[in-house]
This record gives structure tokens, C-alpha cells and sequence, in this order.
């Protein structure tokens, strides 16, 4: 069963519209959810969540944490062409020392002019 | 740069030939991670070290998956008698601690 579930898989907008993409997880020994971008290539990093209710905000780009209700959301406001990229949630629940990271499937965002 | 490398970045093969990876992680990161991605998919956790120590495999890494970081610096992964389904994107990622840094991953597509 997937645990960590984002939603929509995929999502096209129009430059200047704003997004909120869904992180879902159900897991055991939560420890952190980290937000990725990837283009065609590596996920870069977007954002580390640990805490419920605390925004963490870099440009255009915000997310927040529920840990009660077990979700995320990532925020872009005032969408460019070169946010198209997919967009991936991972959590680490591992335990121990090892913080591997179990991703979602990803949501596909097109941003057209 | 002082990013992950990995090395190459594509690599096309013929089934049942052996291909070995190569990551070069951030200097002062002591965990170096390997990842599978494939076609509409986010990564799929593979292996993990602990400076020289590998302290877990995923059940997905079969016996014809190796890898190895002799030094606790470079990593390698290496896949004997490749097999068409293990065509993917294979990633390295590294970290101090809980935050990963994803190299641009090697591609490989076995024929």
C-alpha cells in the first residue's frame, strides 16, 4: 500500500495562477517530510517540515505540515513557466539513524504562458 | 561545483553485461544514499552508508546488485547480467543528517 499519496498526479495552469499541491502519509515514527522539485533531472531541495502548523516560505514557494491530520500542502503563487517540473513529497519515518526517505508518485505541473 | 556528481550520466547496455556507477558525494556528508526511479514514479530507496558502513539494503536490491564505499567517500553501484526491467534512473543522494542532496543520477536503458 502506498504510504505517502499526492494529489493531483498531474495539473496544468496558466502563468499567474496559484497552485496547492497534497502530501498525504500514513506511517508510523514520523519523523519529517521533505518537499523536492524535479525537472528533468535530480530533485532539488524545497523545503524540510518537522513541525505541525509552522509555514516555511521561500519566495513564491510555501508549505505546511498537519501532523494530526497526517497531510502537507505545497503553495505557488503567481505561477512562471519555469515552475513546471514535477513535484515530489518524500517522508522519513525510518527511525533509527539511517533518514531514508519513502516519496509519493509526484504531481506533474505545467505552467503555460 | 560542490554538489553530488555521479558518473556516467546515461548508459545504454545490452542484457546480461554488468554496468558499474559512480557517486561522488558533498565533501562533509557522511551518508550517501542510492535511489531507483523509474517513469512516473517518484525514487525508490535501494541502499544507504554510513561513512564505509552499509547498514541497509532494500528488498529491491536483488544479488545482482553491489555497492560498495571502500573509503566512506565515493560510492559505487554496480548491476551484474542486466536485465531490460532494470532500466531506470539511478540516483545518489547525500546528507549530514536529515536533509538529502540528490546528485543528477545516472540513466541507464538495458537493450
Amino acid at each position: 500500500e502506498d504510504k505517502v499519496v499526492q494529489s493531483p498526479l498531474s495539473l496544468v495552469v496558466h502563468e499567474g495562477d496559484t497552485v496547492t499541491l497534497n502530501c498525504s502519509y500514513e506511517v508510523t515514527n514520523f519523523r519529517s517530510l521533505l518537499w523536492y522539485k524535479q525537472e528533468k533531472k535530480a530533485p532539488t531541495f524545497l523545503f524540510m517540515l518537522t513541525s505541525s502548523g509552522i509555514e516555511k516560505k521561500s519566495g513564491r514557494l510555501s508549505s505546511i505540515l498537519d501532523k494530526k491530520e497526517l497531510f502537507s500542502i505545497l503553495n505557488i503563487t503567481a505561477t512562471q513557466t519555469g515552475d513546471s517540473a514535477v513535484y515530489l513529497c518524500a517522508v522519513d519515518y525510518s527511525g533509527g539513524s539511517n533518514y531514508k526517505l519513502t516519496f509519493g508518485k509526484g504531481t506533474l505541473l505545467t505552467v503555460n504562458p | 561545483d560542490t554538489g553530488v556528481s555521479q558518473d556516467p550520466r546515461h548508459k545504454i547496455t545490452k542484457r546480461g553485461q554488468n554496468v558499474t556507477f559512480r557517486c561522488d558525494p558533498i565533501s562533509e556528508h557522511n551518508r550517501l544514499y542510492w535511489y531507483r526511479q523509474t517513469l512516473g514514479q517518484g525514487p525508490e530507496f535501494l541502499t544507504y552508508f554510513q561513512n564505509e558502513a552499509q547498514l541497509e539494503k532494500s528488498r529491491l536490491l536483488s544479488d545482482r546488485f553491489s555497492a560498495e564505499r571502500p573509503k566512506g567517500s565515493f560510492s559505487t553501484l554496480e548491476i551484474q547480467r542486466t536485465e531490460q526491467g532494470d532500466s531506470a534512473m539511478y540516483l545518489c543522494a547525500s546528507s549530514s543528517k536529515g536533509t538529502q542532496y540528490f546528485g543528477p543520477g545516472t540513466r541507464l536503458l538495458v537493450l
